[in-house]
């Protein structure tokens, strides 16, 4: 059982919107930052968004990401077939000494 | 352009070591960054293993703590892991990631911009 939690699946139609969640506690996502990552199956995971809503050169602006208190939200606008992959949060949960990550969520675009 | 890849046996017999050297190119494991092992059950999520620092301190998963080393060798430019008393569980892809790791008043952004293609390790006799 992962300490962040995301949803296992959201879905949505191409062109449309989808916002994926990722909740925690005060020891991790309240006081330090929020990165996510994007992977297709049998590949390595890539690099989203750090520092709650940096995108790194070559992300599109499609993808954006927020945090607010213990909670942080990675949206996707303008989905496209290709975006559907497994989608995970992470940050440092400063109680355990330890990174962490979500349990991942399924994205399916209809 | 940073590159890491993992190598090791595919194959670990139960209550045996597991050994992973993850290769670096384009940066030097003597700069002040951490290099960090995940890992990846088939069919599950991702786990955080841990991280060894170009000083060769290290932060380790609690819960792996005491099977788990990481170290450095500075004259390849390679860092590697070490997991002991292995079962099935421990079955999983193995990735290595260099960490961008800084902090903004108290609070740390630590964020894996690079990782190796990742490689399966079964547990099995």
């Amino acid at each position: 059982q992962s300490v962040l939690t995301q949803p296992p699946s959201v879905s949505a139609a191409p062109g449309q919107k989808v916002t994926i969640s990722c909740s925690g506690s005060s020891s991790n996502i309240g006081n330090n930052y929020v990165s996510w990552y994007q992977q297709f199956p049998g590949t390595a995971p890539k690099l989203l968004i750090y520092e709650n809503q940096k995108r790194p050169s070559g992300i599109p602006d499609r993808f954006s990401g927020s945090k607010s208190g213990t909670s942080a939200t990675l949206a996707i606008t303008g989905l496209q077939t290709g975006d559907a992959a497994d989608y995970y949060c992470g940050t440092w949960d400063s109680s355990l000494s330890a990174g962490i990550f979500g349990g991942g969520t399924k994205l399916t675009v209809l | 352009q940073v590159q890491l890849q993992e190598s090791g046996p595919g194959l670990v017999k139960p209550s045996g070591t597991l050994s992973l050297i993850c290769d670096v190119s384009g940066d030097s494991i003597s700069s002040p960054i951490w290099w960090s092992w995940v890992r990846q059950p088939p069919g599950k999520g991702l786990e955080w293993i841990g991280e060894v620092h170009h000083t060769a301190s290290a932060h380790y998963n609690p819960y792996l703590e005491s099977r788990v080393t990481m170290s450095l060798d500075w004259s390849k430019n390679q860092f590697s892991l070490n997991l002991s008393s292995v079962t099935a569980a421990d079955t999983a892809v193995y990735y290595c990631a260099r960490v961008s790791s800084q902090y903004s008043g108290t609070s740390l952004s630590r964020a894996f911009f690079y990782w190796g293609q990742g490689t399966l390790v079964t547990v099995s006799s």
